[in-house]
């Protein structure tokens, strides 16, 4: 199973409609969890942090489900402008990188999931 | 400031030539890393360094050397190219007190082996 794994899509989609893209991990101690968005051949950015608690930065909303392992990603009145790549990203492991004893994780991305918004 | 710069942009290899990616960063990071993105397969690290002198290997580090002499630069070096090394490479860094927070990646370098 991978460490962390996305339904690559594509989801098409139209204007305005909302769509929802899940995330599965498969380390339960995992810690940080984060969605980057990929426009074509540029770099990754980060999109949102998500807490345990659920998140919303304006028509996005991030949730987790520690106890089935797993991150989502929900976009309402989707934009054309929202046509990206998304990218689940989880800190994985807690003991993967040291420096002088502190261990600060490793971060494992997903394959990513495509999405085209179109008029 | 700049942000994370990588040079070049764009390169072709031939089997066995050896290159260097450049990586530069100006927000004064302690963490730099190196990722390939290879269709399918998401971003896998290469290798990574928390400070100037101190690297570390990530999850695909064969063929690949690094060296951290500053705080500013991470080169990226391959030693003999393989057409397996055909791939699109990110640089990425954070403040090491944010790790677990935002990465600030560079544009990539789409590097072709034949």
């Amino acid at each position: 199973r991978k460490e962390v794994e996305q339904d690559p899509g594509p989801f098409n989609v139209p204007e305005g409609a909302t769509v929802a893209f899940n995330c599965t991990y498969s380390n339960s101690a995992s810690q940080s969890f984060f969605w980057y968005r990929q426009d074509c051949r540029k770099e990754p950015k980060l999109l949102m942090s998500v807490y345990s608690s659920g998140n919303e930065d304006g028509r996005f909303t991030a949730q987790l489900n520690r106890a089935s392992q797993y991150i989502s990603l929900l976009i309402r009145d989707s934009k054309l402008s929202d046509s990206a790549t998304y990218l689940c990203v989880v800190n994985s492991d807690p003991f993967a990188l040291n420096a002088g004893g502190t261990s600060y994780g490793k971060l494992t991305f997903g394959q990513g999931t495509i999405l085209t918004v179109h008029p | 400031n700049a942000g994370v710069t990588q040079t070049p942009k764009f390169q072709v290899l031939k089997t066995g030539q050896s290159m260097t990616l450049q990586c530069a960063q100006d927000m004064n990071h302690e963490y730099m890393s190196w990722y390939r993105q290879d269709p399918g397969m998401g971003l896998r690290l290469i290798h990574y360094s928390v400070g100037a002198g101190i690297t570390d290997q990530g999850e695909v580090p064969n063929g690949y050397n690094v060296s951290r002499s500053t705080t500013e630069d991470f080169p990226l070096r391959l030693l003999s190219a393989a057409p397996s090394q055909t791939s699109v490479y990110f640089c990425a860094s954070s403040p090491l007190s944010a790790f677990r927070d935002e990465q600030y990646f560079g544009p990539g370098t789409r590097l072709t082996v034949t």
